[in-house]
């Protein structure tokens, strides 16, 4: 069956601290793997997609198939990164969402 | 302006009533989606629709129905048979080809009393 499992509902770090966001997934085929993004009191948004490579305000994220993994980082936290964040898998003609980690920068 | 409209932005029922919970975009995306989020359970599919005039059952679909009559709307009507509404609900719609990902609502807050 295909799955996100996101391990760490929350997730506290210093400002200026590295920050990882664990994301693991199950799946039969060859994965697309996206991750969102809420900030308060703002709608969801995309923030990256695995087959872009690309990296958005300081955070990346590798697909790692033999670990079916798809971690999202960034070296140096900001106050602004507080939010909550999602992984999310495509599976067929659907999305699916992990449950979630809540990520808190403390100054 | 392009995007995606949910409305209202909270909701309040009577237990054993319907609602309908609106959802339009003018992005002209084909495909369009309702989740429900619960804390500590992320998003749940409840129904998708790829093309006008047909739509599937998501995950948690049950006292759920939709209906796509148009492109740009596709209304959710929670019924009186879903046991549990009080929930955040969200609405995304995307290209079709999904690796572009999805444009969500800002949501529908529904709470039944």
């Amino acid at each position: 069956a295909q799955r996100v499992t996101q391990p760490e509902k929350l997730l506290s770090v210093f400002k200026g601290a590295p920050v990882e966001l664990k994301c693991n997934y199950s799946y039969s085929g060859s994965p697309e793997l996206f991750w969102y993004v809420q900030y308060s009191r703002q709608r969801l948004q995309l923030l990256l997609r695995h087959i872009s490579r690309e990296s958005i305000k300081g955070f990346t994220a590798d697909l790692n198939k033999g670990e079916t993994s798809f971690h999202l980082k960034k070296p140096f936290a900001q106050e602004e990164d507080s939010a909550m964040y999602y992984c999310a898998l495509i599976s067929y003609d659907k999305v699916i969402f992990g449950p979630g980690t809540s990520l808190s920068v403390i100054p | 302006d392009g995007g995606i409209t949910q409305s209202p932005k909270y909701l309040f029922r009577k237990e054993g009533q319907n609602v309908t919970l609106s959802c339009e975009q003018n992005l002209n995306h084909d495909a369009m989606y309702w989740y429900r989020q619960d804390p500590g359970q992320g998003l749940r599919l409840i129904y998708y629709s790829q093309i006008v005039n047909d739509f599937q059952k998501g995950d948690i679909a049950e006292g759920y129905s939709v209906s796509r009559e148009k492109k740009e709307s596709f209304p959710l009507t929670v019924t009186s048979a879903q046991k549990n509404p009080t929930a955040f609900y969200l609405c995304a719609s995307s290209r079709g080809t999904r690796t572009y990902g999805y444009t969500f609502g800002s949501g529908t807050r529904l709470t039944v009393v």
